[in-house]
């Protein structure tokens, strides 16, 4: 079974500082992608990075930069320079190249502190 | 270059009465996704359409729930004879046909379903 754990509630950031939230997930396949989506009060799901198992390099989009460590099966996500929009609860998932659907983790809440 | 869109983005029903939520996917993708997503949870995957088959639908309840993806038109997510255990954002999303585009899913803004 390929699950995925975000083990942090709830993470609390001051304005401009950074923030790391934790992703492990279980699975026993060697090809496959990895999401983390921001889902803000509207309510709608908005992907923020994308990262293929295959590539060693971490994925960096502006502010958002993920640390992937494939043999522990860790995807952590780095939000440099928080803002206040950052504000949001951010889910890990994880997607096979074979199947069909992604699994989520349960999510973590993050503040963003003026 | 419109995005995933669902409608209602909010649904009231009372207890016995059909939902039917709607889902037209991004502008030249064919595969379409539904989840559900209930109260501080994360999403949790239903079914899997192509235009006019049903992939995967290992997610679906058994009983009251159906979708289809006509040739023409949006995807429809059909839960018959509501009950309050429904209640729940669904979430449609959508990706391209091709390796390189299949991977990534991009979201709908979600229907809000309340059962009374």
């Amino acid at each position: 079974a390929q699950t995925v754990t975000q083990s942090q509630p709830e993470m609390s950031v001051q304005e401009a500082e950074t923030v790391t939230l934790s992703c492990t997930y279980d699975t026993s396949e060697s090809d496959y992608y990895l999401f983390w989506y921001k889902q803000p009060p509207s309510r709608q799901m908005i992907l923020v990075i994308r990262q293929e198992a295959y590539k060693q390099q971490n994925a960096t989009e502006n502010r958002f930069s993920v640390n992937f460590q494939k043999a522990a099966k860790s995807f952590s996500l780095k939000i440099s320079d928080s803002q206040l929009g950052d504000a949001a609860m951010y889910f890990c998932a994880y997607r096979t190249h074979n199947n069909n659907d992604m699994r989520f983790g349960a999510g973590t809440r993050l503040t963003v502190k003026p | 270059n419109a995005g995933v869109m669902q409608n209602p983005r909010h649904l009231v029903r009372r207890r016995g009465q059909e939902a039917r939520l709607r889902c037209s996917p991004m502008k030249g993708h064919s595969h379409v996704y539904w989840y559900r997503q209930l109260p501080e949870e994360g999403l949790k995957f239903m079914v899997y359409l192509q235009k006019e088959n049903i992939i995967d639908e290992s997610g679906m309840p058994k009983e009251r729930f159906s979708a289809e993806f006509p040739k023409e038109g949006p995807s429809i997510l059909r839960i018959q004879q509501v009950v309050r255990g429904d209640s729940a954002a669904y979430f449609c999303a959508s990706s391209g046909p091709a390796r390189g585009t299949q991977e990534t899913q991009y979201f709908g803004p979600g229907t809000r379903l309340l059962v009374l």
